[in-house]
């Protein structure tokens, strides 16, 4: 049972133009939010995180989005640039020294 | 810190032969997780350690797999007797709190 998911596998974006990639989870417990960016033959590297006390987080070119009655979130990537093109992860944390819940990731390419 | 340092990054074996992976976490991190990426399944957790004790290896697929952390600077995930459907990419990551460091990644091939 997915507790962390990503719909889409794949996300095509022109340079310049915004990227939105989503994710939903169904554990109310989670408490704290993560997107993670992987280039191929790299581990995964921390994008940006956001609590559940907050609904929006900025760092650059990069927001994400929490509506905790949707249990959904969002990671916006504005204006998009081909070295943006990865996979993208959503993971997701209970409260405690907990693991992170990964979602399957989505792919993304921005065409310049 | 040179990082979450997980040896070998590639490793061939045939089916049947024992198979051990390496991770030393950073340092002062005392959670400790081995995941594994797949197409089918993404990026699925298979053990979990804190301050060295396993805390949950229900993810672990079966008997074939076994995990140990001796020591706060060491881990390494066991398979034998491999299999082909064994083939993906596992990573080893450490966190000291909620933002996990993931290594580079063993990518094992089983033929």
């Amino acid at each position: 049972d997915q507790q962390v998911k990503q719909n889409s596998p794949s996300l095509s974006v022109q340079e310049g133009r915004i990227s939105i990639l989503n994710c939903d989870y169904t554990n109310s417990m989670f408490d704290y939010f993560l997107w993670y960016k992987k280039y191929p033959a790299e581990g995964p590297t921390f994008l940006i995180s956001i609590s559940s006390i907050k609904d929006k987080n900025e760092d650059g070119r990069f927001t994400v989005f929490l509506n905790k009655s949707a249990k959904h979130l969002s990671l916006h990537i504005v204006p998009s640039q081909p070295g943006d093109s990865a996979v993208y992860f959503c993971a997701a944390i209970r409260p405690g020294n907990t693991p992170l819940v990964f979602g399957k990731g989505t792919r993304l390419s921005v065409i310049a | 810190d040179a990082g979450v340092i997980q040896s070998p990054r590639h490793e061939v074996t045939e089916m049947g032969q024992e198979v051990t992976l390496r991770c030393k976490p950073i340092s002062g991190h005392n959670s400790l997780f081995w995941y594994r990426q797949t197409m089918m399944r993404g990026l699925e957790l298979l053990i979990y350690f804190n301050n060295n004790v396993p805390i949950d290896d229900s993810g672990m697929p079966e008997d074939r797999f076994s995990a140990k952390m001796p020591n706060a600077s060491f881990s390494t995930l066991k398979i034998q007797p491999s299999e082909p459907r064994d083939s993906a990419v596992y990573f080893c990551a450490s966190s000291p709190l909620s933002e996990a460091f993931f290594g580079q990644g063993t990518r094992l091939t089983v033929v």
